[in-house]
């Protein structure tokens, strides 16, 4: 079945930078989008953007340029988010989510399976 | 501007029925959505697909007391029969052109 499995939680100070990984298996990695999502404490959820996996191409949705990278690498099947210079607003759950239809397809662009999530603190 | 709107609480009794509702904005009333659970302390688990003629499509292993119709702009997720595990955050979500939108989430409780 499809799995999702992210790394564990990070704990970071000020201007520092983390990076979140997310291993895919039970499926054709290079398939399905991998979007990335933030829920910082008590609030919903906010799309951060996508990775094209059969591309590479990243894209980033408002407010989420400049300190935030997406990247690949399709030997080992994971996605990685990248957050430099954090600040404290950083502070929140990061999921990998997959979309239901295939990139090609390029249809029902809904987050069909999910990660567990990943804690990023960020605290002096 | 693509917009999901939904009420911020809701409250039903055990054993009862609760609707709840997703308002697509203006221009985009035929959008399809989906929906999104969200128990405490977990992450989302994927509901539905839910088109705008009321059809719609389910998970894996998402109960049938779970279901969604729609009308107009408005999409809707009915549970009958609550049970304590549907004490949750429940979201919309679409997507149009290069975007992804989330609802800003109701928040279920069960008496």
């Amino acid at each position: 079945q499809v799995q999702l499995v992210q790394s564990g939680s990070e704990l970071k100070k000020p201007g520092a930078s983390v990076q979140v990984s997310c291993r895919a298996s039970g499926y054709t990695f290079t398939t399905y989008a991998i979007n990335w999502v933030r829920q910082a404490p008590g609030q919903g959820l906010e799309w951060m953007g996508w990775v094209n996996t059969n591309t590479g191409s990243p894209t980033y949705a408002q407010g989420f340029t400049g300190r935030f990278v997406f990247s690949l690498d399709t030997s080992v099947n994971t996605a990685y988010l990248q957050i430099n210079n954090l600040k404290a607003e950083d502070t929140a759950l990061y999921y990998c989510a997959r979309d239901l239809g295939t990139i090609t397809a390029g249809t029902d662009k809904y987050f069909h399976d999910w990660g567990q999530g990943t804690l990023v603190i960020v605290s002096s | 501007q693509l917009v999901l709107t939904q009420s911020p609480s809701a409250s039903a009794s055990m054993g009862a029925s609760v609707k709840l509702t997703c308002t697509l904005s203006s221009g985009h009333s035929n959008y399809a959505i989906a929906w999104l659970q969200q128990q405490p302390q977990r992450g989302p688990r994927y509901l539905m697909t839910l088109n705008n003629d009321g059809t719609h499509t389910k998970g894996d292993g998402i109960p049938d007391r779970f279901s969604g119709s729609s009308s107009g702009a408005e999409r809707y997720l009915t549970i009958s029969s609550l049970q304590s595990e549907d004490e949750a955050d429940y979201f919309c979500q679409t997507w149009g052109t290069g975007i992804r939108v989330f609802g800003g989430g109701t928040t279920l409780t069960v008496l």
